[in-house]
């Protein structure tokens, strides 16, 4: 079985630009998860979404960060415009109930 | 947002030696998960926990679901160089009105470097 797909694996823009990750969840996942994960911290949860539908987005930064699931399956989630404290892996992870798999990350540095 | 406090927070073990670590919490969890992530990657499911006082293993490692629904631990027997990276707990929150949706909090993680 395939797992999470990401991309890019890694990126490297300087501030105030802007740049957008995708994921692929596992195949009949319905619930998708975008994490930040600073250095040395565990991961924290941006946006979770049911289908296409978002279920939680109280930790994302509106007002620069967005995140969609249109069809149901792919996510984008897009930064603009970046800051220098978003430099972290950005973690897409997909789950059928309450064990949650995660994709290789996207290792963002802002400089 | 919720607090679990992972310890310890580094650990210098060499091999062939047990491990064993812990995760607290003030919140009552329905769901615990142990991770292992290793650098340049995603965390990846070692174990999971659903019911108060279960007892897991898998393979070398074996965790448990605290009585209390507010801690768990993981533990490491004869530990081998791959076990080299960083472990996390992550406990469950269920989401309102008895939702099957929820939450997943993490700890921040305890290094494991394992000497040959």
């Amino acid at each position: 079985e395939a797992g999470v797909a990401q991309s890019p694996r890694y990126k490297i823009i300087e501030k105030r630009q802007s740049v957008a990750f995708w994921c692929n969840p596992i195949s009949g996942h319905a619930t998708l998860y975008w994490y930040q994960q600073i250095l040395g911290q565990g991961p924290k949860l941006l946006i979770q979404f049911q289908n296409n539908g978002v279920v939680d987005d109280s930790q994302l930064p509106k007002d620069r960060f967005s995140a969609e699931r249109l069809k149901g399956v792919d996510s984008t989630l897009k930064i603009q415009p970046a800051k220098l404290e978003d430099s972290a892996v950005y973690l897409c992870a997909s789950s059928f109930l309450y064990e949650q798999y995660f994709g290789p990350g996207t290792r963002l540095t802002v400089t | 947002g919720q607090q679990l406090n992972q310890s310890p927070q580094s650990m210098f073990i060499q091999e062939g030696e047990d491990v064993s670590m812990n995760c607290t919490s003030s919140s009552i969890f329905n769901t615990w998960l142990w991770y292992k992530q290793d650098p340049g990657e995603g965390p990846v499911l070692l174990i999971a926990l659903y019911k108060a006082g279960e007892l897991t293993s898998n393979g070398r490692l074996t965790a448990q679901f605290g009585i209390t629904r507010k801690d768990s631990f993981l533990n490491i027997s004869a530990s081998i160089p791959s076990d080299v990276g960083i472990y996390f707990c992550a406990g469950h929150l269920p989401g309102d009105r008895g939702s099957t949706l929820g939450r997943l909090y993490f700890g921040r993680g305890t290094q494991l470097t394992v000497w040959p």
